[in-house]
């Protein structure tokens, strides 16, 4: 299972953008990093993922490094809502995939 | 479209019981997670389970049993609680031709007194 390194916290003034890296430097190359985040006294929600390529969709856009070592979550606009812990998890995509190991993650604090 | 849920919301237990938790997972939905999460801590992952067989577990005792159902509802099992057993108890449900995009429920807080 790869290993992921994420800082322990960090914070984001609200309207700003919201950039939150991850080190996945032992990434499998059929591995995508998925991205989750957890706020508090609720269970995980999903955000995006992605393999090589950056994604974007409503939520946030995901960039990954060319290598795949690491990958930066961007929320554009964060709002108070935004506040949680943020997880990294590189996993595969095959129909028999289901186990999510869940690291620290990075508490993000929304200030206003 | 309800989304997953789970009962009980809460649950107290002593040393020693046996408890169920039971999770019912999003529409369209056939395979179902158990995740435990520890105060402070990520969830850690027990075991999945579709077409109703545990298909990957994770480095849980065999005190954590679990079932599926035809419905694809779940159910997991801990015998003998202990202290320790004391968690949120989480269940996520995804469909498996979309990788691993899963929708987890509220989850299930324990406590073993």
């Amino acid at each position: 299972d790869a290993k992921t390194t994420q800082p322990p916290s960090m914070d984001c003034a609200e309207g700003r953008a919201a950039n939150l890296p991850c080190n996945h430097s032992t990434i499998s190359g059929n591995e995508y990093v998925y991205w989750y985040r957890q706020i508090h006294s609720q269970g995980p929600q999903y955000i995006i993922h992605g393999l090589k390529n950056n994604e974007t969709n409503e939520m946030a856009s995901l960039i990954i490094t060319e290598d795949r070592k690491s990958s930066t979550l961007i929320l554009p606009h964060a709002t108070l809502r935004d506040t949680a812990v943020y997880y990294c998890i590189p996993s595969g995509f095959s129909s028999n995939t289901g186990k999510l190991i869940f690291g620290q993650g990075t508490t993000l604090q929304v200030k206003p | 479209d309800a989304g997953v849920t789970q009962s009980p919301t809460h649950l107290i237990k002593t040393r020693g019981q046996q408890v169920t938790l039971r999770c019912s997972p999003k529409s369209g939905h056939d395979t179902v997670s158990w995740y435990q999460q520890a105060l402070g801590q990520g969830p850690q992952f027990i075991f999945q389970y579709y077409e109703e067989e545990e298909r990957q577990r994770g480095n849980f005792p065999d005190r954590f049993s679990g079932h599926q159902f035809p419905n694809y509802s779940s159910e997991l099992n801990v015998n003998a609680l202990l202290l320790g057993d004391s968690a949120l108890y989480l269940c996520a449900s995804r469909s498996r031709d979309r990788g691993n995009e899963q929708f987890f429920g509220p989850g299930t807080r324990l406590t073993v007194l």
